[in-house]
Formats: structure tokens, sequence, C-alpha cells
């Protein structure tokens, strides 16, 4: 059964600095998907990494794709308050349908 | 171009009531699916439907039914709601058979008493 994993569970940071959120996945995926949602919101689309050594970029987030070591990460650099918010990495179960299933999530809160 | 909607937004039920949750696809897209997103995690898959057929199902009960009409628009129906049944239900569609990036609607708050 396939298993996302997401770290870490909660992160706390200043204005102007940078991390990573890690999304571990168990088995063999097509794709991954990264959503923002903002509390009491729907999820908002930001990537979708479809091979391995994928990257994608938009403003101040990274995402990355890793399907040998089954690790994606995004990367926030220089982080600003706008972008509090919980992050999901999902993945795709592969066969016919794209059933997705989410990691447990990261909720994000930067600090002024 | 409208997105994804679903109606209604707020429902508050008591135990063992019916529900019928709505849900219209994004213009072009055919294919949707129905998540349940208890708080504090992340959603979890109910099922999907493509051409008017249940496609794949999650680890949901029997209690958790669904429909979709020749116009791609969907519905989710749970009977004998329970306590646990209390999420936000989010809809999401996607084109040409569900293999592409799946957009969410604003999903529903169901509230069982």
């Amino acid at each position: 059964e396939l298993k996302v994993e997401q770290n870490p569970l909660f992160l706390s940071m200043q204005e102007g600095k940078n991390y990573t959120i890690y999304c571990n996945y168990s088995t063999t995926s097509d794709r991954l998907y990264w959503y923002r949602q903002d509390p009491g919101k729907s999820l908002e689309s930001l990537f979708v990494l479809l091979s391995n050594g994928a990257v994608k970029q938009e403003g101040r987030l990274m995402a990355s794709l890793d399907t040998k070591a089954r690790l994606s990460t995004l990367h926030i650099t220089a982080a600003v308050h706008d972008l509090s918010a919980t992050y999901f990495c999902a993945v795709d179960s592969r066969g016919a349908t794209n059933k997705l299933i989410f990691g447990t999530g990261t909720l994000l809160a930067v600090q002024p | 171009d409208a997105g994804v909607t679903q109606s209604p937004t707020h429902l508050i039920k008591t135990r063992g009531q019916q529900v019928t949750l709505r849900c219209s696809p994004k213009s072009g897209h055919d294919t949707v699916s129905w998540y349940q997103q208890a708080l504090g995690q992340g959603p979890q898959f109910i099922f999907q439907y493509y051409e008017e057929e249940e496609r794949q199902r999650g680890n949901f009960p029997d209690r958790f039914s669904g429909h979709q009409f020749p116009n791609y628009s969907s519905e989710l129906n749970v009977n004998a709601l329970l306590l646990g049944d209390s999420a936000l239900y989010l809809c999401a569609s996607s084109p040409s058979g569900g293999r592409y990036t799946q957009y969410f609607g604003p999903g529903t708050r169901l509230t069982v008493l």
C-alpha cells in the first residue's frame, strides 16, 4: 500500500529565512503533486512533478523530485508571511486513475 | 471560466441521517473524485467517477455512495451518518479520464451532531 510521509509536521520560521519540507513515499509512482491549503479553504495546486530530477519554481517556492530515493522536497526561499499555510504533497497511485495519496501536511507559520 | 463548484458550503446533520453533497466540475473536465478531509489531516480518497461509473474506490464503507450525471456533475451520498463523518468533503475534477492534475473545489463542511 502506498504511503506518503511529510516532515516536519509543523514549521515555524522567521521572515527572510530558508527552509525545506520533505516528502517521502513508499512505492514507485508516476507523478507527485504539491498543494497549498489556507485555513478553512480548499487545496490550491502548486506543482506537478513528472520525472526523476524534475525541478519547478514559482516565486519563493521550488519543488524537486528524486524518484530513485522516492523523495520530493519543497524549498522555501526568503520566506514571507503570505506563505503561511499548510502544504501537502500527494502521490499518484498509478493505474488507470490518478487516485491521490496525500501526506499528513506541513503547517508553515512565517513570523515577522 | 468557473472552477470546481460545490454545494452546500456548510451542513449540520444528526447521527443516523442521510446527506447529499453536490459538485460541478471545471469546464472541460470529465472526471470527478471525492475526498474526505478530517480536521488536521490530509485528504483521503473516497471514490472517482468517469463516464457515469465509479471507477475506483478508497477504503470507505458502503454508506458512502455517489453518482455522476451526463453533464459530468456528481453527487456524494452518505447514509446513516456517524459522528466520525464530520469533515471537509472535497470534490476534485480533471480532464481526459483523470490522468492529469486534479483541481479542487471549495469543499463542503459537514458537521454531524
